[in-house]
């Protein structure tokens, strides 16, 4: 069965500052996708950033950027110039025909 | 604005009760899927459609249904309500059913179940 490990329940990052937030997923599947999506306090799902499995090259959008490693199992995502209103729910989420699995999520806090 | 459209938003009910919650997912999307999250919980995978045909069930419990019409639209029917079941109920819709491009599902905004 596919699974998805988050093993930061919390963390916080000082503004301006870079954070790495950490997923972990199980699968014997060659081809799936990954995803992050955030969930601020209004609890609306925002996807931020998506990555195939069959692409080598870690996917970025702006101030966001994911490290996949395959072989390990293994997509980090990674936030540049933190800001305020970075500070959410962030849930990394595992896609085959048929499956969309999410973590249990990191909260993370942006401090001023 | 995802495009997904969830109604009602909020929703007050009593123990025992039955409620039909309402999506209606992105113009094109042909696979919607249904969330329940509790309160401070993560996401859990209910069910999902594609087309019309139920393609792949999660955690959804027997007292729990749901259906997508031929316009695409979909509802969960929750009957005999328990305290238990207040949660934020999420539909997401996607283009595909699986991995390929533009397959990611983009959220509706959730229906707030409060069961009394």
């Amino acid at each position: 069965a596919q699974t998805v490990t988050q093993s930061q329940p919390e963390m916080s990052v000082q503004e301006a500052e870079t954070v790495t937030l950490s997923c972990t997923y199980d699968t014997s599947e060659n081809n799936y996708y990954l995803f992050w999506y955030k969930q601020p306090p209004s609890r609306q799902m925002i996807l931020v950033i998506r990555q195939e499995a069959y692409k080598q090259q870690n996917a970025t959008e702006n101030r966001f950027s994911v490290n996949f490693q395959k072989a390990a199992k293994s997509f980090s995502l990674k936030i540049s110039d933190s800001q305020l209103g970075d500070t959410a729910m962030y849930f990394c989420a595992f896609m085959k025909p048929g499956k969309y699995i999410f973590g249990t999520g990191t909260r993370l806090k942006v401090l001023a | 604005d995802s495009g997904v459209t969830q109604t009602p938003k909020h929703l007050i009910t009593a123990t025992g009760q039955r409620v039909t919650l309402r999506c209606s997912p992105r113009s094109g999307d042909l696979s919607v899927y249904w969330y329940q999250q509790s309160l401070d919980q993560g996401l859990q995978f209910l069910i999902q459609y594609y087309n019309g045909e139920e393609r792949a069930k999660g955690n959804i419990l027997e007292r729990f249904s749901a259906q997508q019409f031929p316009d695409l639209h979909s509802e969960l029917n929750l009957s005999s309500l328990e305290l238990g079941d207040s949660a934020l109920y999420f539909c997401a819709s996607s283009v595909g059913g699986g991995p390929g491009r533009n397959t990611e599902a983009f959220f509706g905004q959730g229906t707030r179940l409060t069961v009394v």
